[in-house]
């Protein structure tokens, strides 16, 4: 079965701090692609990550980094120095080799709130 | 390049209505996916269109169907709503390519308000 869990609900932290954001993912596929989504109040989804599952290396854009460890099963992701900018929903999903461009399978999302 | 577009932005409907909800998939884009989000939920896959074939189905009812048109723009028709139906629908338009993972582009969606 195909799965992906954001525990965490809500994360409240104050501008300047960074924060993670956690994601776990089950999948028998060995072959699968990892994503991370952005969806601010107006409700579309922002691309920021895609990570496919032969590829385990730590991957930095800016203030923005993964960390993608097979053997967890998870793919974290890290804002540094937050800002309020950053307050937002964000989603972590999973898509299987087996469906190209097809179906995604989310986790519940982690509103993030950034206070000033 | 002209990204995913999705209309009505808002909808609002009353139990056992039928409603179609519209999306023009990004330029050279043939595949469309439909998504359903509810209230504080991910989203979770409906159905994809290729090539004016469906091409995967989540878990849905066949109240919920679509339809993909030559100019790959789509259609999501949902018949006898119930108050569950209210959410968020999501389209995603992508285009399959040599080989991977082909990108989803996401449209802003439209919210369906069932009462």
């Amino acid at each position: 079965a195909q799965k992906v869990t954001q525990a965490q609900t809500e994360i409240s932290v104050v501008e300047k701090e960074d924060v993670t954001l956690d994601c776990v993912y089950e999948t028998r596929d060995t072959t699968y692609y990892l994503f991370w989504y952005k969806q601010p109040p107006s409700g579309e989804l922002v691309f920021l990550i895609r990570r496919n599952s032969f590829d385990e290396q730590n991957e930095i854009s800016g203030r923005y980094s993964w960390n993608f460890q097979k053997s967890t099963s998870s793919f974290n992701f890290t804002i540094t120095a937050s800002q309020v900018v950053d307050s937002a929903v964000y989603f972590c999903a999973l898509s299987e080799a087996n469906n190209q461009g097809g179906k995604l399978i989310f986790g519940q999302g982690t509103e993030l709130s950034v206070k000033p | 390049e002209t990204g995913v577009t999705q209309s009505p932005t808002h909808l609002i409907k009353t139990r056992g209505q039928q409603v179609t909800l519209r999306c023009s998939s990004q330029s050279g884009h043939n595949t469309v996916s439909w998504y359903q989000q509810a209230l504080g939920q991910g989203p979770q896959f409906i159905f994809q269109y290729y090539r004016e074939e469906e091409n995967g189905r989540g878990n849905f009812p066949p109240r919920f169907s679509g339809l993909q048109f030559p100019n790959y723009s789509s259609e999501l028709n949902v018949n006898a709503l119930e108050l569950d139906d209210s959410a968020l629908y999501l389209c995603a338009s992508s285009s399959p390519g040599l080989a991977g993972y082909n990108e989803q582009f996401f449209g802003p969606g439209t919210r369906l308000t069932v009462l």
